[in-house]
């Protein structure tokens, strides 16, 4: 069993749909969550950031986390085609090389 | 946020050569940097982590002596793929971790085809 379990997608939704982005993981220890955009031939891009668990809003992008069922999600509301791309969920332990550990990836396309 | 640069954005060398690839955070001091490798539609592949001032830390399964990588400044990390070959054509991603948010910040990565 991986640490972190993604769904590979595709997901293909209409402009303007509400999209949700789903991560589990088994290690209890993580405290640090995040969801990173990647565009195709580029590098990841940080959207959110959450320490322990809550709730966390910026513009469309909602992320949360459940700790106790040890699964985060990413909601996007107002879907846009720019909104096309891998998102990838990635957390760390506290301490150490705040090593990440990335989920597989999700590709998301928005169709107009 | 943090922004992190590449250079190149894109190499053809030919087999046998060798490449150094330079990561750079531009706006804060990166203490700790990373780097990983990405194959088309797979996820990120953490290849080390690399401190200022020490030797870099492999994951199991990394070769040191191929992928040779130096972390001289608070700024600056260079990654170099010795004696390429073929089979080490990959995208090939930094990141600069940036203590107050003990979050990573990536660079646009750098495509390197091995004829």
């Amino acid at each position: 069993q991986k640490e972190v379990e993604q769904d590979p997608g595709p997901l293909s939704v209409p402009e303007g749909a509400i999209v949700s982005l789903n991560c589990t993981y088994s290690n209890s220890a993580f405290q640090y969550f995040m969801w990173y955009r990647q565009y195709s031939r580029k590098g990841p891009e940080l959207l959110m950031y959450t320490y322990s668990s809550g709730n966390k809003e910026d513009g469309r992008f909602t992320a949360q986390v459940d700790k106790s069922s040890k699964y985060i999600s990413l909601f996007i509301r107002d879907s846009q085609p720019s909104d096309s791309a891998t998102y990838l969920c990635a957390m760390s332990v506290p301490g150490g090389y705040n090593k990440l550990i990335f989920g597989a990836g999700t590709r998301l396309a928005v169709h107009p | 946020g943090a922004v992190v640069s590449q250079h190149p954005s894109w190499v053809i060398c030919k087999s046998g050569t060798s490449v150094k690839i330079e990561c750079r955070s531009l706006d804060f001091q990166a203490t700790t940097m990373f780097w990983y490798r990405q194959f088309p539609k797979q996820s990120l592949m953490l290849m080390a982590t690399s401190n200022e001032g020490s030797k870099a830390t492999y994951e199991q399964g990394v070769e040191k002596d191929k992928f040779l990588i130096n972390h001289a400044s608070l700024t600056l990390s260079t990654l170099t793929v010795t004696s390429a070959h073929p089979e080490d054509s990959s995208f090939y991603i930094c990141s600069a971790r940036d203590p107050p948010a003990d979050t990573q910040y990536f660079g646009p990565g750098t495509r390197l085809t091995v004829l």
